[in-house]
């Protein structure tokens, strides 16, 4: 069965610091992969997605990027948090070349930026 | 563009009751449509995934119906439990990305 790894669950980054946030698949190859952002009280916000390894896509203009070094392993980093970086970060996948298109979530990564 | 609304936002219920949220959305040229559950603190778990070209899913005491042409589809929940207690969240993909709606907060109170 496939399953999704995504750490920390929790942290907490003074400004201008650095953020590396990492999410792994398993039991699936070649999955579509995503980053999304859930802040207090909002809905979903899809960040970022790629179809294969190297091929990331941005959906919003932010203060974050991603890349995918492996076929089932996507990170979310910053060179310079902002405050306005906290949230709840969220990865998903779901099957490539599926008309079910049906998505999967991990655990998620709680951010908090002092 | 399409729009997703969840309503009611929030509802609570007493244990034992059954009860249905609601999903609307705008545009009726949908892949699919999902319906997720998130506890607090917590990541999203699939609930159902309802294909356009299907009228309903069923897994355990939930039911998800989808209607295209009227940009609806409901989530039956029978015989609700405190463990049901969560906020649930629709989502339709109308291509790689999907649109959710803001969810309903559910509260089963025993």
């Amino acid at each position: 069965s496939q399953t999704i790894h995504q750490w920390p669950a929790t942290l907490v980054q003074p400004v201008g610091s650095p953020l590396s946030l990492e999410c792994t698949v398993e039991g699936t190859s070649n999955p579509n992969l995503y980053w999304y952002r859930q802040a207090a009280g909002r809905g979903l916000q899809l960040l970022f997605y790629s179809v294969g390894i190297g091929q990331i896509s941005s959906e919003v203009p932010q203060n974050l990027s991603a890349s995918r070094p492996q076929d089932r392993q996507f990170i979310l980093s910053s060179k310079k948090l902002l405050l306005s970086d906290s949230g709840f970060y969220l990865c998903a996948w779901s099957v490539l070349d599926s008309s079910t298109g049906e998505l999967f979530f991990g655990e998620g990564s709680r951010l908090t930026v002092l | 563009k399409q729009e997703v609304t969840q309503i009611p936002a929030a509802l609570s219920v007493p244990e034992g009751e059954n009860l249905v949220l609601n999903c609307s959305f705008t545009d009726s040229a949908i892949y699919n449509l999902q319906w997720f559950r998130q506890d607090p603190g917590k990541g999203l778990t699939s609930l159902l995934l309802i294909q356009s070209s299907q009228r309903e899913q069923t897994s355990g005491r939930l039911n998800a119906s989808l209607d295209k042409s009227s940009g609806r589809s409901t989530l039956y929940i029978a015989a609700s439990q405190p463990g049901d207690s969560a906020t649930y969240l629709c989502a339709v993909r109308p291509g790689y990305q999907l649109i959710w709606g803001a969810g309903t907060k559910l509260i089963i109170k025993p």
